[in-house]
C-alpha cells in the first residue's frame, strides 16, 4: 500500500525568510502533484511533476521531484502572508490519488 | 474555479438517513473521482469512475455507492449515516486515465452528521 508522508505538519514562517516542506512516498510513482487548500475551501492545484528531475516554479513557490529517493520537495522563497494556506502532496497510483498528511502553513509578521 | 461542480455546498442530516452528492465534471473530462477529508482520517480516495464505468475503489464503505450516468455527471449515495461519516466530500475529475492526468476539485460539499 502506497504510504506518503510529509513534513512538517504545521510550519510557522517569518515572512520574507525561505522554507522546504518535504513529501516522501513509499512505492515507485514519477506522477506527484502539489496542491493548496484554504480553510474550509477545496484544492488548488499548484504543480504538476512528471518526470524524474522535473522542476516547476510559479511566483514564490517552485517544487521539485527525485523519484529514485521517492522524494518531492516545496521550496518557499521569502515567505509572504498570502502563503499561508495548508498544502497537500500526491502521489499517482494507477490514476487515483494518495495524498499526504498536509503541511499547515503559517506566515507571521 | 476549477470547473467542477458540486452540490449541495451543505448537508445536516440526522444518524441513520440517506443521501445522495451531485458531481458535474469539467467538460469534456471523462474520469470523476470522489474523496473524502476528515480530521481523522485526512484526505482520502473514495472510488473513480470513468465514462460510467466504475475504474478503481479506494477505501469506501459498503453503506456508500456511486455511479456515473450517461451525461457524465456522478452522484455519490450515503446511506445509513453515522457520525463518523461527517466530512468534506470532494469530487475531482480528469480528462481520462492516461499519464498526466491532473485532477480538478470541485469546491466540495460539507457533510455534518447529528
Amino acid at each position: 500500500e502506497l504510504k506518503v508522508e510529509q513534513n512538517p505538519l504545521f510550519l510557522s514562517m517569518q515572512e520574507g525568510k525561505n522554507y522546504t516542506i518535504y513529501c516522501n512516498y513509499s512505492t515507485t510513482s514519477d506522477r506527484l502533484y502539489w496542491y493548496r487548500q484554504d480553510p474550509g475551501k477545496s484544492l488548488e492545484s499548484l504543480f504538476v511533476l512528471l518526470s524524474n528531475g522535473a522542476v516547476k516554479q510559479e511566483g514564490r513557490l517552485m517544487a521539485s521531484l527525485d523519484t529514485k529517493a521517492r522524494l518531492s520537495t516545496l521550496h518557499i522563497t521569502a515567505a509572504v502572508h498570502d502563503l499561508s494556506a495548508t498544502y497537500f502532496c500526491a502521489v499517482d497510483d494507477a490514476s487515483k490519488l494518495t495524498f499526504g498528511t498536509g503541511t499547515r502553513l503559517q506566515v507571521t509578521l | 474555479d476549477s470547473g467542477v461542480t458540486q452540490t449541495p455546498k451543505h448537508l445536516i442530516t440526522a444518524t441513520g438517513q440517506r443521501v445522495t452528492l451531485r458531481c458535474s465534471p469539467r467538460s469534456g473530462d471523462l474520469s470523476v473521482y470522489w474523496y473524502q477529508q476528515s480530521l481523522d482520517q485526512g484526505l482520502q480516495f473514495l472510488i473513480q469512475y470513468y465514462n460510467g464505468e466504475e475504474r478503481a475503489k479506494g477505501n469506501i464503505l459498503e453503506r456508500f455507492s456511486a455511479q456515473q450516468f450517461p451525461d457524465l455527471h456522478s452522484e455519490l449515495n450515503l446511506s445509513s449515516l453515522e457520525l463518523g461519516d461527517s466530512a468534506l466530500y470532494f469530487c475531482a475529475s480528469s480528462v481520462g486515465l492516461v499519464s498526466n492526468n491532473e485532477q480538478f476539485f470541485g469546491p466540495g460539499t460539507r457533510l455534518t452528521v447529528l
